[in-house]
């Protein structure tokens, strides 16, 4: 199946400090990514849509200058947490929609990053 | 809205069948996922269904009726790495590819 990475895998950060997320599709070209958050023993809550060329468009609640996404290129997208604070550890993990070559509609999620702050 | 709903937790033993039941209540419907996550780690794919009626996967079936809003993830021939969770996901319209999560269903495979 199509490969997605992210970047770091895990990251401890102080309160105050800004922290970016790479999300790479590896082996195929994605217009469009998603940016989930997971708590723990909760469900992933998607945060925001990334498109390539243009603004990403914000879920209710997700404050977009905290969550500053850029989708540079067809294959990366990145997710900026600004001025962490530690209600913001989570793990965040990104995903993208590969289709043709008999993988319609089949979305694949990077391995996702735990944001620890401290 | 969105409401999807699943149990929280299962056990089954190895080597049996094991159902789990989603129901969604959503404003529209374009397609239903199921994913498998284990603990710390990114969902992988495990079947799509638009349609009513049953898809097989090795294994693993799922089952979609769209009038009763109701799916059904079917695994048999447990396994002990089957242990995991198993996540509902209802693609929103008028989007093919934004989806919305249930809880998830924690499966605790015994021997």
């Amino acid at each position: 199946g199509a490969v997605v990475s992210q970047h770091p895998s895990r990251v401890i950060c102080k309160s105050g400090t800004s922290v970016k997320i790479e999300c790479r599709s590896l082996d195929f070209q994605a217009t469009t990514m998603f940016w989930y958050r997971q708590f723990p023993k909760q469900s992933l809550m998607l945060m925001a849509t990334s498109n390539e060329g243009s603004k990403a468009t914000y879920e209710q609640g997700v404050e977009k200058d905290k969550f500053l996404i850029n989708h540079a290129s067809l294959t990366l997208s990145t997710l900026t947490v600004t001025s962490a604070h530690p209600e913001d550890s989570s793990f965040y993990i990104c995903s993208a929609y590969a289709s043709g070559g008999g993988r319609h509609n089949e979305q694949f999620f990077g391995p996702g990053t735990r944001l620890t702050v401290l | 809205g969105q409401n999807i709903d699943q149990p929280t937790e299962m056990t089954a033993t190895e080597g049996a069948i094991v159902q789990i039941n989603c129901t969604y209540q959503t404003s529209g419907f374009n397609g239903l996922f199921w994913y498998q996550q284990h603990a710390g780690e990114a969902p992988t794919f495990l079947s799509y269904n638009v349609l009513d009626g049953l898809e097989e996967k090795g294994r693993f079936s799922s089952f979609l009726s769209r009038s009763k809003g109701y799916s059904y993830l079917l695994l048999k021939e447990l396994q002990m790495k089957d242990s995991a969770s198993y996540l509902c996901a209802v693609i929103r319209p008028p989007s093919y590819q934004k989806v919305t999560f249930g809880i998830g269903t924690k499966l605790q495979v015994i021997p």
